[in-house]
């Protein structure tokens, strides 16, 4: 599998935005982005995915950068909810293999 | 629509014992995986059913960990016998068809905390 590097922890203020970077630098022509998020006590929940261009939903951003060897993504106001940790994996759409999960960021929010 | 359900949310048990956890997938979620979450780590995948057949079972420790999905729908993940490494959270997701699922999430259950003393 084609690998991921996030930093260990990051921290964020309420209502600021966040900026989670992914590098995934041996990324192939084939490979999704996938971001997951995991609150405490939780499973992991699926937050947005993307190949090339930039994507938004209703819970986040992903801006993807143009050689696609990094990734970032956005939370646009962080509130005390999204303290969790962050996956980011990177899913083979020809392989067909299943999400492999590396140890993530784990963002911290303070009011 | 409903989650994943796993039962039970808690398991203690000594060591050499037996365990049992049960997942119902999403109706109609055709493909369910069974993750072990150690803390401090991310989930690492054991199994991946697709309906009823076993797709990959290469990280599952098959001397000690049996699973199963009869009918393709619920699934039972079983440790006999157990050790201290085995304690754990344990994770079932579940997901339309597995080749399409690059356009579709994964759902996860709550997952089951295993302690083993």
């Amino acid at each position: 599998d084609a690998k991921t590097t996030q930093p260990n922890s990051m921290e964020s203020n309420e209502e600021e935005p966040v900026h989670l970077p992914c590098n995934h630098s041996t990324i192939s022509g084939t490979d999704y982005i996938h971001w997951y998020r995991q609150l405490p006590s939780q499973g992991p929940e699926y937050v947005i995915h993307g190949l090339t261009s930039n994507v938004n939903n209703r819970m986040a951003s992903l801006a993807i950068a143009e050689d696609r060897k990094s990734s970032t993504l956005i939370l646009h106001r962080a509130t005390l909810r999204d303290a969790a940790v962050y996956y980011c994996i990177l899913r083979d759409v020809e392989e067909n293999t299943p999400l492999v999960f590396g140890k993530g960021t784990r963002l911290s929010v303070i009011a | 629509e409903a989650g994943v359900a796993q039962s039970p949310r808690y398991k203690i048990i000594e060591k050499r014992q037996s365990v049992a956890f049960w997942c119902n997938p999403i109706s109609g979620h055709a493909t369910l995986y069974w993750y072990q979450q150690i803390l401090g780590q991310g989930p690492k995948l054991l199994i991946q059913f697709q309906n009823n057949g076993v797709v990959d079972d290469s990280q599952l420790p098959k001397d000690r960990f049996s699973a199963e999905r009869l009918k393709g729908v619920d699934s039972t993940l079983k440790i006999q016998p157990a050790k201290l490494e085995d304690s754990a959270v344990y994770l079932c997701a579940s997901s339309l068809v597995a080749f399409l699922t690059f356009n579709y999430g994964y759902t996860f259950g709550s997952g089951t905390r295993l302690t083993v003393v």
